[in-house]
């Protein structure tokens, strides 16, 4: 099975300040997908973005940003200018080119102080 | 666009007793999941089906059985609840044929079991 590691259970940042939350993955694959997802008290999962492992740019949506170091398996999220309402959990998530699962990490919980 | 709906949302079971998590998604996915979130642990793949009358154990799938008679509902089932399957309860979608696209996840349930 492949795993995710997201090391930093759980991150604070100053509102409108920037943070990163690391996420590592193990596979031996060439083609794979990643993502990051936020959950918020209110349980619903939300895609925040998603990278292709065969582009090299790395994705950006708005304040949201990604730092993916292919070679070192590293697919970390950057949150610039944070907001009160990106306090949630964060999860980073792996999918294969081939296959059905996705795999995720265990989860950074992000608080926002004021 | 309701998207992936899981009923209920919460629900106390005793010990002994047993249940079925319905999962009911509106856009025409191939694949569909259960996972399982706790603490310190995210999301665990309990079973996913890939299509209509298919399903496949995920990660943790002793104590639990799914059914999928029907494309747009994935059924969970408990069939003698312990207090270790208390948790909260993912269904997630999503299509086959486009590998960059994340899973759209209902907004769980919330399982105790006493």
């Amino acid at each position: 099975a492949q795993t995710v590691t997201q090391s930093q259970p759980e991150m604070s940042v100053q509102e409108a300040e920037t943070v990163t939350l690391s996420c590592t993955y193990d596979t031996s694959e060439s083609d794979y997908y990643l993502f990051w997802y936020k959950q918020p008290p209110s349980r619903q999962m939300i895609l925040v973005i998603r990278q292709e492992a065969y582009k090299q740019q790395n994705a950006t949506e708005n304040r949201f940003s990604v730092n993916f170091q292919k070679a070192a398996k590293s697919f970390s999220l950057k949150i610039s200018d944070s907001q009160l309402g990106d306090a949630a959990m964060y999860f980073c998530a792996y999918r294969m080119s081939v296959g059905n699962q996705f795999y995720f990490g265990t989860g950074t919980s992000l608080t926002v102080i004021p | 666009n309701a998207g992936v709906t899981q009923t209920p949302k919460f629900r106390v079971l005793k010990t002994g007793q047993s249940m079925t998590l319905l999962c009911a998604q509106d856009m025409n996915h191939e694949y569909m999941y259960w996972y399982r979130q706790d603490p310190g642990m995210g999301l665990r793949l309990i079973h996913y089906s890939v299509g209509e009358g298919t399903t496949a154990k995920g990660e943790v799938p002793d104590g639990y059985n799914v059914s999928r008679l029907k494309k747009q509902n994935f059924l969970l089932g408990l069939e003698s609840a312990a207090p270790s399957q208390t948790s909260v309860y993912f269904c997630a979608s999503s299509p086959p044929d486009r590998r960059n696209q994340p899973q759209h996840f209902g907004d769980g349930t919330r399982l105790s079991i006493l």
